[in-house]
């Protein structure tokens, strides 16, 4: 089975420090997706990874960075965290045409 | 642009009754890929089934069945016999247009089943 780890379920933060939320699969996927999730408003992409440090902005990218330096791991980055960041963080992987596989989801708190 | 629509926010169903849930899409491009994901309210997301636009069957997956009707550009999701355990939101999502590996999602239906 495909596993997706995000490194924390829960996260509280203060507005203005640096956020990193990790991600790692063990699947050997090519592409790894970005999501924030808030109530009413689905899934938006915030950034995916199609390879080794390649990376495409999604429908949201404003505030966020990602780092794809191994193949396993994608981290988004938040610069200067917002309160208006307080939400779900998904994380997710595929290979070529395959389902995405989800991760168990970060829920994050600016304060 | 691609986009996937969910008119029903919640739906109600009795235990063991068949469930249908509702999902449009529009796009122009003539290949492209239709996926149903579950989200109990722990959080993570589980894929459920998916469709190709050039399936000649309806996709299914034990009680899960997706009724495709490609002209009318619909890709419902049909639970049978629900189950408690059902409970959940789901939502649609439709791969990228020109190949690309991007879902956009609907904005989910949350399901309930009553005993």
């Amino acid at each position: 089975d495909v596993k997706v780890t995000q490194s924390s379920r829960y996260l509280v933060k203060r507005t203005g420090e640096k956020v990193f939320l990790e991600c790692v699969q063990d699947m050997d996927h090519e592409n790894m997706f970005w999501y924030r999730q808030d109530p009413g408003l689905g899934l938006r992409l915030i950034y995916f990874s199609y390879d080794v440090k390649m990376k495409e902005k999604g429908d949201i990218p404003e505030g966020y960075s990602v780092s794809r330096e191994k193949k396993e791991r994608f981290s988004l980055i938040l610069e200067s965290a917002s309160t208006n960041q307080t939400s779900m963080y998904l994380c997710a992987s595929s290979s070529r045409e395959r389902p995405q596989h989800f991760g168990d989801g970060t829920r994050l708190s600016i304060l | 642009a691609q986009k996937i629509t969910q008119t029903q926010p919640g739906m109600f169903v009795q235990e063991k009754e068949a469930v249908t849930l509702d999902c449009t899409y529009d796009t122009s491009d003539p290949s492209y890929g239709l996926f149903w994901y579950k989200q109990p309210s722990s959080g993570e997301m589980i894929f459920l089934i998916y469709q190709g636009s050039y399936d000649q069957q309806n996709a299914t997956e034990g009680r899960y069945s997706l009724n495709f009707q490609k002209a009318r550009k619909s890709a419902n999701l049909v639970i049978s016999a629900s189950q408690l355990g059902d409970s959940a939101m789901y939502f649609c999502a439709m791969r990228g247009e020109g190949g690309s590996e991007k879902l956009v999602f609907g904005k989910g239906t949350k399901l309930t089943v009553n005993p």
